[in-house]
C-alpha cells in the first residue's frame, strides 16, 4: 500500500533535548511538507521541499531543521532552541500543487 | 497576502440534518481548492477537490463543495449528516507560484448529536 509513515506516534522528551520525527513516503512524490498543529490554530508550515537536498523554510521554521537526502525521507529534528515544542506534526506529500496526503502524525510531549 | 477564513470555530447538528461549512480564500487568481476531514488524533484525510471545471465538485462520505468565484468561497456540504461525520474540518487553497505551498484555513469542528 502506498503512503505516508510518521513514527512513533507518541513521543516524550525532556526540555534541552533535540528529537528527530520521522516521516517516510512510498507515494514517489517530490514534494513534502512538515506542519505543527496546536488547538485552535489549524496547521502552520514548518518546512516544505520540492525535490531532494533541498528545502525551504515555512511560516514557524525557529527552532526546527530538516533534511532531504532521500526522495522518500524528510525527518524534522525539533531542537532545544523552539521555545514551546509540545504538539502535534504532521507530515505531507504532494505532486506539485495537487493534494496532499498526510501521514497519522506523531503527538511529542515535551516536559 | 493569501489567506483562508473559516469563520465557523465549531458547529452543532443533528444527525440527519444538512450541514454547511463555510470557506473563503484570499487570492488573486482561481486556486486550486481542497476539503480535508480529521478524527481526533488523525491525519487528514481528502474529502474532495477543486482544480478547474463544473463548481460543484463530488467527494467521498457523500460530501460536495461549490465553488464560487465572485465569492470567493468554497463551501461544503452534506444533506444528511451522520454521528460518523463529527470530526475538524479543514479548508486548503494549494498555488504553484510559492513553490507548491498550502494555505489552511484553522479548522471548524463538528458536533452531530443524536
Amino acid at each position: 500500500d502506498g503512503g505516508i509513515t510518521q513514527s512513533p506516534k507518541y513521543l516524550f522528551r525532556k526540555e534541552g533535548q533535540n528529537v528527530t520525527l520521522s516521516c517516510e513516503q512510498n507515494l514517489n512524490h517530490d514534494a513534502m511538507y512538515w506542519y505543527r498543529q496546536d488547538p485552535g490554530q489549524g496547521l502552520r508550515l514548518i518546512y516544505y521541499s520540492q525535490i531532494v537536498n533541498d528545502f525551504q523554510k515555512g511560516d514557524i521554521a525557529e527552532g526546527y531543521s530538516v533534511s532531504r537526502e532521500k526522495k522518500e525521507s524528510f525527518p524534522l529534528t525539533v531542537t532545544s532552541a523552539q521555545k514551546n515544542p509540545t504538539a502535534f506534526y504532521l507530515c505531507a506529500s504532494s505532486v506539485s500543487s495537487y493534494e496532499q496526503y498526510f501521514g497519522p502524525g506523531t503527538r511529542l510531549t515535551v516536559t | 497576502a493569501q489567506s483562508v477564513t473559516q469563520p465557523d470555530i465549531h458547529i452543532t447538528v443533528s444527525e440527519g440534518a444538512s450541514l454547511e461549512l463555510r470557506c473563503n480564500y484570499s487570492y488573486g487568481a482561481t486556486p486550486y481548492l481542497f476539503w480535508y476531514v480529521q478524527s481526533p488524533g488523525q491525519g487528514l484525510q481528502l474529502l474532495l477537490k477543486y482544480f478547474s471545471g463544473d463548481t460543484l465538485v463530488q467527494g467521498i462520505k457523500g460530501f460536495e463543495a461549490e465553488f464560487k468565484r465572485s465569492q470567493s468561497s468554497f463551501n461544503l456540504r452534506k444533506p444528511s449528516v451522520h454521528w460518523s461525520d463529527a470530526a475538524e474540518y479543514f479548508c486548503a487553497v494549494g498555488r504553484t507560484n510559492t513553490g507548491n505551498q498550502f494555505y489552511f484555513g484553522t479548522g471548524t469542528s463538528l458536533t452531530v448529536i443524536p
